[in-house]
């Protein structure tokens, strides 16, 4: 089974300092992880993915995460934060393995809240 | 740009109604999905489809069903609502993982449904 971990249900920083929102995973093969941003009242957006290859993925909006295998992690960065970074952000896993019981099924993270102030 | 659209944004119903939740999506994606989306839960994964007229269950099936009687449409049904499935709904669509999905999903503005 694939479980995802998003300890903090909420991260305040200010306007300008890095951000950093953290994911934690688990799955039975090699990991495929994704971040998405949801703003209010709006679907999920797509902000980027580690299928394979470098541990440092750069995605839109100036975020990047960095794959950390032994830690089994894949936290949120970007070093400068703006007010309109405020948004739900979610972590998402699935396992690697493809099988015909996972049809790209992902497990989301329960969502952290990202609170930038001027 | 992928684009997947969602009949309504906001949608009342009274405690035993019938509502049906319409999802379409514009890129001949084989797979779509539907969430349902709990503060403090994250989303949680109701039906998903992977061609035509199939359908699997996902994490939290009970109490819904979904119809995908043609490749651009997804619909869940609520059969008799119930005010705990007040909550906010979301469709996806992904392709299939045969043509080098890579499994980015792809979702609608979401249906927040409240149930009196």
């Amino acid at each position: 089974a694939q479980s995802v971990a998003q300890p903090e249900d909420q991260v305040n920083v200010a306007e300008g300092n890095p951000l950093t929102v953290k994911c934690t995973y688990s799955v039975s093969g090699n990991p495929y992880l994704f971040w998405y941003v949801q703003y209010p009242n709006r679907g999920l957006q797509f902000l980027l993915k580690y299928i394979t290859g470098d541990n440092l993925v750069k995605g839109s909006y100036g975020f990047e995460a960095e794959f950390n295998k032994s830690q089994t992690s894949f936290h949120l960065k970007k070093p400068s934060a703006l007010v309109s970074d405020s948004a739900l952000y979610f972590c998402a896993v699935r396992d690697g393995v493809r099988t015909t019981d996972s049809w790209g099924k992902l497990q989301f993270g329960a969502g952290t809240q990202v609170v930038v102030t001027p | 740009d992928v684009k997947v659209t969602q009949s309504s944004r906001y949608l009342v119903k009274r405690t035993g109604e019938k509502v049906f939740l319409e999802c379409v999506q514009d890129m001949d994606h084989e797979n779509m999905f539907w969430y349902r989306q709990d503060p403090g839960l994250g989303l949680r994964l109701i039906y998903f489809s992977y061609d035509v007229k199939m359908k699997e269950k996902g994490d939290i099936p009970e109490g819904y069903s979904v119809s995908r009687e043609k490749k651009e449409r997804f619909s869940l049904i609520l059969e008799s609502a119930s005010t705990n499935q007040t909550s906010m709904y979301l469709c996806a669509s992904t392709p299939s993982l045969g043509t080098g999905g890579t499994d980015t999903q792809y979702f609608g503005p979401g249906t927040r449904l409240t149930v009196l």
